[in-house]
């Protein structure tokens, strides 16, 4: 059974830092991995989908890797603004496509 | 293009009462997800729907939950009885389906807010 580990479980840095997320997964199977970020009281928005071919996304300000004969992956947030502020998620897809979940990270970005 | 459609956004019930959630997908997403979201915690697959069949329902609590979806379109998830430890939010996610070899994003709803007194 895939499980999806997230560190750290909260994070606070000051506006303007750059800043790493991790992700880790125990069965490197896996199709494409995601990350989402999730406003308080909102549903998930898809931030980068990684397919398992491929060793990177960008978007923006955002950077995520993918190593899958580690079972790993980070969310690399550059420049950090306090909008930025949120839960971000990752999750990796089962055989029938549905996504397994971590627990999130709690990010707050100070001004 | 309109997004994942959900209602009730929130809803406040007793125990031992029924509830039912509504979710309406992005036009033309064949496949549509209920998820669970416990506080603090990453969502969990209820159930997943391609057209109207039901691909995998292994984690719904089938004494007390059901689902359907009529047409290959709307969904509704219902629980009866609840129980508190069914306060969470509910997510109705979807996705195109694009065959056996590649998934695609999914695409999520703003959920309900489930409360279980």
């Amino acid at each position: 059974k895939q499980e999806v580990t997230q560190i750290p479980a909260a994070l606070s840095v000051p506006e303007g830092e750059n800043l790493v997320l991790n992700c880790s997964f125990t069965d490197s199977a896996i199709y494409n991995l995601q990350w989402f970020r999730q406003d308080p009281g909102k549903g998930l928005t898809s931030l980068l989908l990684i397919q398992s071919s491929q060793r990177e996304q960008t978007s923006g300000r955002l950077n995520a890797s993918l190593d899958k004969s580690s079972g790993r992956s980070t969310l690399y947030i550059a420049a950090s603004q306090p909008g930025d502020s949120a839960t971000y998620l990752c999750a990796v897809p089962n055989s029938g496509y549905a996504l397994n979940f971590g627990k999130g990270t709690s990010l707050l970005v100070t001004p | 293009e309109a997004g994942v459609a959900q209602s009730p956004r929130y809803k406040i019930i007793e125990k031992r009462q029924s509830v039912a959630f509504w979710c309406n997908p992005i036009s033309g997403h064949a496949t549509l997800y209920w998820y669970q979201q416990i506080l603090g915690q990453g969502p969990k697959l209820l159930i997943q729907f391609q057209n109207n069949g039901v691909v995998d329902d292994s984690q719904l609590p089938k004494d007390r939950f059901s689902a359907e979806r009529l047409k290959g379109v709307d969904s509704t998830l219902k629980i009866q009885p609840a129980k508190l430890e069914d306060s969470a939010v509910y997510l109705c996610a979807s996705s195109h389906y694009v065959g056996r070899t590649r998934s695609d994003t999914q695409y999520f709803g703003p959920g309900t807010r489930l409360t279980v007194l």
